[in-house]
């Protein structure tokens, strides 16, 4: 089983801060890295799915980068609003084998 | 389209009952997975399958069966229930999980007295 770790575990910043968190995955026979958001009594939502060492995506203010040869990927958040305030899921896969998730960052954004 | 509809909502259980939670999907995904949330401990995997007919064990397996007959659903069984079940449970599905994400239902709720 695959130890996907994840940091910081909680984060407290200020509205229109910038921050970022960190997902650490074993870079051996990497198959795919996925991000969720995840708000309190609700389901994780798909952020993105990334596979290609060097790639980057985008969704509005949210990035992500990740690099397979090391096993890590950051997460970027641009200006943080209150309602980005929600855990942060990260979760790896190796060909063949099932998805496994990290314990979550939380990140809390005060107004 | 449904997505993926877990039931029930919510369960209370008697230390040593057993049940069923029920997951199925309507998408025609081959992969399907079972996750307890715990708090400060994220998604841990319980059980999962890449097809019918195929299951495996994730981290946590312990104290739950699973079976896939159908590509559509994927049942979760507690045996004998223990106090150290009671959780929220999330059931997901995707094609495969390096083309596209997974998509979760809305989760059970289950205490064990």
């Amino acid at each position: 089983i695959l130890n996907v770790e994840q940091s910081p575990q909680s984060l407290h910043v200020q509205e229109g801060d910038s921050t970022n968190f960190t997902c650490s995955f074993p870079s051996s026979n990497f198959y795919a890295l996925h991000w969720y958001r995840w708000e309190t009594a609700k389901s994780p939502e798909a952020l993105f799915v990334m596979t290609l060492n060097g790639d980057e995506k985008k969704k509005g203010r949210i990035s992500a980068t990740l690099n397979t040869k090391e096993g890590y990927s950051y997460l970027y958040i641009k200006g943080s609003q209150p309602e980005d305030s929600a855990t942060y899921l990260c979760a790896s896969s190796q060909a063949g084998t099932a998805l496994i998730f990290g314990k979550g960052t939380t990140l809390s954004v005060s107004s | 389209n449904a997505g993926v509809t877990q039931t029930p909502k919510f369960q209370v259980l008697k230390t040593g009952q057993s049940m069923t939670l029920q997951c199925a999907q309507d998408m025609n995904h081959e992969y399907m997975s079972w996750y307890r949330q715990d708090p400060g401990m994220g998604l841990r995997l319980i059980h999962y399958s890449v097809g019918a007919g195929i299951t495996d064990q994730g981290e946590v397996p312990n104290g739950y069966n699973v079976s896939r007959s159908t590509t559509e659903d994927f049942p979760l069984r507690l045996l004998s229930a223990a106090p150290s079940q009671t959780s929220v449970y999330f059931c997901a599905s995707s094609y495969d999980t390096r083309l596209e994400p997974q998509h979760f239902g809305d989760g059970t709720r289950l205490s064990i007295l």
